[in-house]
């Protein structure tokens, strides 16, 4: 079963706007991952949140974790067109467990 | 350069046959992983392994067949027991303690004919 759930599925913006994916997840983590993929390629480590942080940044990303209501928050500010691509979530579990689970994914397309 | 390198980029399976695809890396991770994406659909987890000659079956590890007797190579095969082996795979390694990244392949493409 897939452990985190991405929200919206797909998403269409213009350059220079923000956008924001979430992630569900079900089980009680270690810490939250999110990536990034461009099409036909491999998966791109963007930050990594841990259970007991609130709040991260790099760059021009801004994750947020509410382990209470078992969700991340993915804000990319300021976009371009080259963070057209999919992202997603991914969660290890509390319990000493490398299983790295992904969600399902979302794609945002960033319009010139 | 360190990474982790999938080989080949495509493959073609007759039905019927076995098929085994590559992945090395030479970041000295302990763990590995293989997934396995269908168009427009997420990671689905094949197997994991934490360390040499050890390995755990994911979500959907019914056809496929793993081994891990090098900590550098963590080789999939995927088995005529697998219905619908048309997808696209790939791998990925990381250190292990839960709080690291982990490094993913360019993938393998196999397309059954």
């Amino acid at each position: 079963s897939q452990q985190g759930e991405e929200d919206p599925q797909a998403l269409s913006i213009q350059e220079g706007e923000n956008a924001t994916m979430n992630c569900s997840y079900k089980t009680s983590i270690n810490n939250l991952q999110w990536y990034r993929q461009n099409s036909g390629r491999g998966l791109v480590h963007l930050i990594l949140i841990r259970s007991n942080e609130r709040e991260k940044h790099s760059g021009r990303l801004r994750v947020t974790l509410d382990t209470s209501k078992k969700s991340s928050s993915l804000l990319i500010t300021a976009s371009r067109a080259a963070d057209t691509a999919s992202y997603f979530c991914a969660c290890r579990s509390q319990g000493g467990s490398e299983k790295l689970v992904f969600g399902k994914g979302m794609k945002l397309t960033v319009n010139p | 350069d360190g990474g982790i390198t999938q080989s080949p980029k495509y493959l073609f399976r007759k039905e019927g046959q076995n098929v085994t695809l590559s992945c090395e890396q030479n970041l000295n991770h302990d763990a590995m992983y293989w997934y396995r994406q269908d168009p427009g659909q997420g990671l689905r987890l094949i197997y994991y392994s934490q360390i040499v000659n050890d390995f755990q079956k994911g979500d959907i590890a019914e056809g496929y067949s793993v081994s891990r007797e090098k900590k550098e190579s963590f080789p999939l095969t995927v088995t005529s027991a697998q219905k619908n082996p048309t997808a696209f795979y790939l791998c990925a390694s990381s250190l292990i303690g839960g709080g690291t990244e982990a490094f993913f392949g360019q993938g393998t493409r196999l397309t059954v004919v």
